[in-house]
């Protein structure tokens, strides 16, 4: 079974300053993983994924993440946030060839002017 | 433009009453899915769809029901077994990289 750990459940960060939103998963297979973004009463949307070949990933609006293959982490990065990132954000992973997706409980990012 | 749409964005229920949360794809995708969302707990599985005429329970199924008649229809009834429906309820579809694209929500409140 797989499963996924945000380990932070609210980060505040000034604005313009770097920001690092933690997620650990477990799988026995091979995986995909996943970043999504929601802002208040909406759906989510993909920030990015990893599906395999480079382990460092670029995604839309500044974000980056890297996969871990020993430590079991797809850690998301941004180098200067800004106000608009104030939102909240899940990782996900599914084991490749099959359809099911495991959410992480969310990082609530808190941009801070 | 593809994409889901969720009807009705709001929706209201009063205790006893089933109600039907409606999910549309035009992005010709075989699998959809149904989440509920309540705060601190992230995203929990009720149903998903792979192909039409079939559908898997999730992790939380209990209370819930589902149809998959057409490709780009996956309703979703509440019904009055489920005990604390109120929350927010997210539709999905897959493309073939696992990929998951959602539609805007529906907020269900019980009065």
């Amino acid at each position: 079974a797989q499963s996924v750990t945000q380990l932070d459940s609210q980060v505040p960060v000034f604005e313009e300053a770097p920001v690092e939103l933690r997620c650990n998963y477990s799988s026995s297979v091979s995986v995909y993983l996943f970043w999504y973004v929601q802002y208040p009463n909406q759906g989510l949307q993909l920030l990015l994924k990893y599906l395999s070949g480079s382990t460092l990933v670029k995604g839309i609006n500044g974000f980056e993440a890297e996969f871990n293959k020993s430590q079991t982490s797809f850690h998301l990065r941004k180098p200067s946030v800004h106000i608009s990132d104030t939102a909240e954000y899940f990782c996900a992973v599914s084991d490749a060839g099959y359809q099911k997706v495991t959410f992480g409980i969310g990082t609530k990012l808190q941009v801070i002017p | 433009d593809g994409g889901i749409t969720q009807s009705p964005k709001y929706l209201f229920r009063k205790e006893g009453q089933n109600v039907t949360l409606s999910c549309e794809q035009n992005l010709n995708h075989d699998a959809m899915y149904w989440y509920r969302q309540d705060p601190g707990q992230g995203l929990r599985l009720i149903y998903y769809s792979q192909i039409v005429n079939d559908f898997q329970k999730g992790d939380i199924a209990e209370g819930y029901s589902v149809s998959r008649e057409k490709k780009e229809s996956f309703p979703l009834t509440v019904t009055s077994a489920q005990k604390n429906p109120t929350a927010f309820y997210l539709c999905a579809s897959t493309a073939g990289s696992n990929e998951q694209f959602f539609g805007p929500g529906t907020r269900l409140t019980v009065l």
